[in-house]
């Protein structure tokens, strides 16, 4: 298993343009979500999905949007990038709600910088 | 107040020091507790999970003080490899189902020759 794959491992940005970023996952896990880590501060959720078709906000969703076609795939698209939106980008998936079945596992991360 | 408080660090400890780290939450509803390690630029990976009182697992000990609302990470004989930072996760579930998890901003760890 390949586990969680991000992609692009990095990337630069003008402000205003638009992209997206990619996750997928092949452990047929319920739940993911997207988290933006930056220095002096915790990992900050972004979005989440509960399954496919069903998605929510998270602690910081301004200048996010995602959707969730699919149980392996959950991208996230930058509408117009702003540099507060420089980041270090983790992707993660999970079991489902119960206990023992929230470990989060992470991608690689993608390292976004806003010009 | 944070929900989920740490010492930032650096620990910088000799190798085959016991150091631990403390780790303070703010919602008593909070149910399960994570440390999570993360490599310098790399992403956080599961240590160990604590649902009641602690958790054993080799070197590592994790304790839970539900009163005082804080959890502990105990490493023994630490090993370069060891060098990390050390992330405190909190779980809540969520009303209309799934979790509701928040990270501490982490304590670094650096074990020296």
């Amino acid at each position: 298993n390949a586990g969680v794959t991000q992609t692009p491992k990095f990337q630069v940005l003008k402000t205003g343009q638009s992209m997206t970023l990619q996750c997928a996952q092949d452990m047929n896990h319920e739940y993911m979500s997207w988290y933006r880590q930056d220095p002096g501060m915790g990992l900050r959720l972004i979005h989440y999905s509960v399954g496919a078709g069903i998605t929510d906000q998270g602690e910081v969703p301004n200048g996010y949007n995602v959707s969730r076609s699919t149980t392996e795939d959950f991208p996230l698209r930058l509408l117009s990038a702003a540099p507060s939106q420089t980041s270090v980008y983790f992707c993660a998936s999970s079991a489902g709600p119960g206990f023992g079945q929230e470990t989060q596992y992470f991608g690689p991360g993608t390292r976004l910088l806003v010009l | 107040r944070k929900e989920v408080e740490q010492d930032p660090g650096p620990f910088n400890v000799p190798e085959g020091a016991t150091v631990a780290f403390n780790c303070t939450y703010s919602n008593s509803a909070s149910q399960s507790f994570f440390w999570y390690r993360q490599d310098c630029r790399k992403e956080p990976k599961l240590l160990m999970s604590v649902y009641s009182s602690g958790n054993e697992d080799g070197r590592f000990t994790a304790q839970l003080n539900r009163a005082s609302q804080y959890i502990s990470l105990l490493i023994r004989d630490s090993k370069l490899s060891d060098s990390a930072t050390y992330l405190c996760v909190v779980n809540i579930a969520r009303a209309g189902g799934g979790n509701k998890l928040t990270f501490g901003t982490g304590t670094q760890l650096k074990v020296e020759l």
